[in-house]
């Protein structure tokens, strides 16, 4: 069964500096989004993409973060410069409808 | 926007019984609820479903019932095992976007 996969597994940086999560979403999936839970806290929906645009987003999502599709396989996550507020595991996750299919996640440690 | 609340927030039961885990939702224009089981170290795994046109859904020893005039639904879980234990959320979905709640602790004892 097709999985959506995400690199690294764990990312550790230092505050202020720029990290990139990324996802391979299932293949004939139409519908992108983030996620992000703070250990343990609830899932919390960051953005969704659609059509190689974001189509909602939440107040979390500021400027610091972008979202893009570079080569039509690959979906990322990028947060320009890291505050200690951003560690978390980051879930990717693909649908063609509804719900969605969750990757396995990252853990971001931002010292 | 869009808020759940879920309880309990940890269950423990005893291997065979049943587990129910109630969640109410704020938002009418929610029309999606999806319940998610997620283990130590791993993504949240879809384990059913339930749109807002079907009041109950079942496979196997998991069902979930809406009630849509009330706005809550529930997880039920029967004749629990020990690998049922994990921690469970729920979700609304009023667009595309999952609205989760906090979350329950299901421990099943053998």
């Amino acid at each position: 069964e097709p999985e959506v996969t995400q690199t690294p597994s764990h990312q550790v940086t230092q505050m202020g500096q720029e990290v990139i999560l990324r996802c391979v979403p299932i293949s004939n999936h139409l519908y992108f989004y983030w996620y992000r839970q703070i250990l343990g806290q609830k899932v919390e929906f960051l953005v969704s993409f659609y059509n190689n645009e974001i189509s909602e987003k939440s107040e979390i999502f500021d400027d610091q973060f972008s979202v893009e599709r570079p080569d039509g396989s690959n979906f990322t996550l990028k947060i320009r410069s890291t505050k200690l507020e951003d560690s978390a595991m980051y879930f990717c996750a693909s649908t063609t409808n509804r719900g969605g299919s969750f990757g396995p996640g990252t853990r971001l440690t931002v010292t | 926007g869009e808020n759940v609340e879920q309880h309990p927030s940890t269950l423990s039961v005893q291997e065979g019984d049943s587990a129910v885990i109630k969640c109410t939702y704020s938002d009418s224009a929610s029309n999606y609820f999806p319940w998610y089981k997620q283990e130590l170290g791993k993504g949240p795994q879809l384990i059913i479903d339930i749109r807002s046109n079907v009041g109950e859904k079942k496979d196997q020893r998991i069902a979930v019932t809406l009630n849509k005039t009330a706005k809550h639904f529930s997880l039920h879980i029967t004749e629990t095992q020990p690998e049922d234990s994990a921690v469970y959320f729920c979700a609304a979905s009023p667009t595309g976007k999952l609205i989760f709640g906090q979350g329950t602790t299901l421990q099943v004892k053998p």
